[in-house]
């Protein structure tokens, strides 16, 4: 059983349109974690929720919108997707913030 | 400025040479984790290090965290080029939720 699960894999869309990303976690971790690699390779964290509550919401327009309606689940909405959203986005989970189980990533590709 | 930071970037070496990472901060952390990422999937975590000074062994690679507990290394060992991939930093400063990642180091063994 796949432990941090995230659909889709793969998304090529246009400018403009809105998507979203979903993970889920079968862990029974507390902690869920939105990273973003660029294609340097550096991962930077977006979002993470502690039990359903937002704890971490660094510096990302406000056209990224997470979603967590419960402890194993969580979504990611963004809104009017831009050239520079391109990215892999990376799922992941942790217990009382301890190491993090991450997903295989979707690669989000913005034509 | 990244609160960790990994060098060097890229490193290639010939099968059966050694290697090591090095992954320093200003900021001391309660724990310090590498992780291995290869392409098309997600960083998997390798290990944990929790104490300063502490050494841990994982087959032929050997990770150290520094006495002050703002720095780590990775070692391996007689490299094999199974070995090849993208190895990460990892930590979270003391009482912070926010898992903060070193821009990766990428790792290719020749045959």
């Amino acid at each position: 059983d796949t432990a941090v699960s995230q659909t889709p894999k793969y998304l090529v869309t246009q400018m403009g349109n809105d998507k979203s990303i979903k993970c889920e976690q079968n862990l029974g971790h507390d902690t869920m974690y939105w990273y973003k690699q660029d294609s340097k390779k550096f991962l930077k964290i977006m979002f993470s929720y502690n039990n359903k509550e937002l704890i971490i919401n660094e510096t990302v327009p406000n056209r990224f919108s997470p979603k967590s309606p419960d402890k194993a689940h969580l979504n990611l909405h963004i809104n009017s997707l831009e050239l520079g959203d391109s990215a892999v986005y990376f799922c992941a989970s942790s217990l009382n913030r301890e190491a993090a189980f991450f997903g295989q990533g979707t690669r989000l590709t913005v034509v | 400025t990244q609160l960790l930071e990994q060098s060097p970037q890229f490193l290639s070496i010939q099968e059966g040479e050694n290697l090591t990472v090095y992954c320093n901060s200003s900021s001391v952390f309660s724990s310090l984790q590498w992780y291995r990422q290869e392409p098309g999937e997600g960083p998997v975590l390798l290990v944990t290090v929790v104490t300063g000074g502490e050494v841990k062994k994982l087959k032929r690679l050997t990770f150290q965290f520094g006495d002050a507990r703002k720095d780590s290394s990775l070692h391996i060992t007689a490299a094999q080029p199974g070995d090849t991939g993208l190895y990460l930093c990892a930590g979270r400063p003391s009482n912070d939720y926010k898992l903060s990642f070193g821009a990766g180091t990428t790792v290719t063994v020749r045959a």
